[in-house]
């Protein structure tokens, strides 16, 4: 496997279920982050872990965990979604450097839809 | 606020020339990236731009303007595979990417 992994690529789940949304990367980088980018809207950051420390979660509902095991891996746990939480989620990893911004490199996402 | 600007959709004819625009207002600046996406898959990297000028790359260049906070992203040689979604993104202040919103560029024969 090269690159940003993610697993599973499509889910239908119900507003009762629990699922989680897994993400690899492959590239030795030390930031991973996900997205939710829905349809004609901007990519919206939802969580950043550097080092496998959460830096960033912007305002995002507590039906969404997000959980970093390793530099490597990275979980979005999932439940009592809503279906406005449909959209495509992405994960994406980079190599943070001091002081200098940083490409991003995405994983092909998960489509989800909530029922 | 934070904001990106870019338009929609554009339309463009194989062979020929298309200038993508996107302008900013952000707290701060660290570099602007220009991603492309095609349907149903991951965005892939195509340019940064950090000081003012024309970065050049093959048949796809990108121009900064800092002071006019304005970006464009050139695309030449216009080939049917170069239809997707291209996105413009800045680094702010805490070095996170703020991202627009896509501009969906359809390639006519």
């Amino acid at each position: 496997e090269t690159g940003v992994t993610q697993t599973p690529r499509h889910l239908v789940m119900g507003m009762t279920n629990k699922k989680s949304l897994k993400c690899e990367q492959h590239l030795g980088h030390n930031a991973m982050y996900w997205y939710k980018q829905s349809a004609k809207k901007p990519l919206e950051l939802m969580f950043v872990y550097n080092f496998k420390e959460q830096t960033e979660n912007n305002s995002v509902p507590s039906r969404f965990s997000p959980e970093c095991p390793n530099s490597s891996h990275l979980f979005l746990h999932l439940h009592t979604l809503q279906p406005e939480d449909s959209a495509l989620y992405l994960c994406a990893s980079s190599q943070e450097k001091r002081d200098l911004p940083y490409e991003q490199y995405f994983g092909p996402g998960t489509r989800l839809t909530v029922t | 606020g934070q904001n990106i600007d870019q338009p929609t959709e554009m339309t463009a004819t194989e062979g020929a020339i298309v200038q993508i625009n996107c302008t900013y207002q952000t707290s701060g600046f660290n570099g602007l990236f220009w991603y492309q996406q095609h349907a149903g898959e991951a965005p892939t990297f195509l340019s940064y731009n950090v000081l003012d000028g024309l970065e050049e790359k093959g048949r796809f260049s990108s121009f900064l303007s800092r002071s006019k906070g304005y970006s464009y992203l050139l695309l030449k040689e216009l080939q049917m595979k170069d239809s997707a979604s291209y996105l413009c993104a800045v680094g702010d202040s805490n070095y996170q990417l703020i991202w627009g919103a896509g501009t969906k560029l359809i390639i006519k024969p």
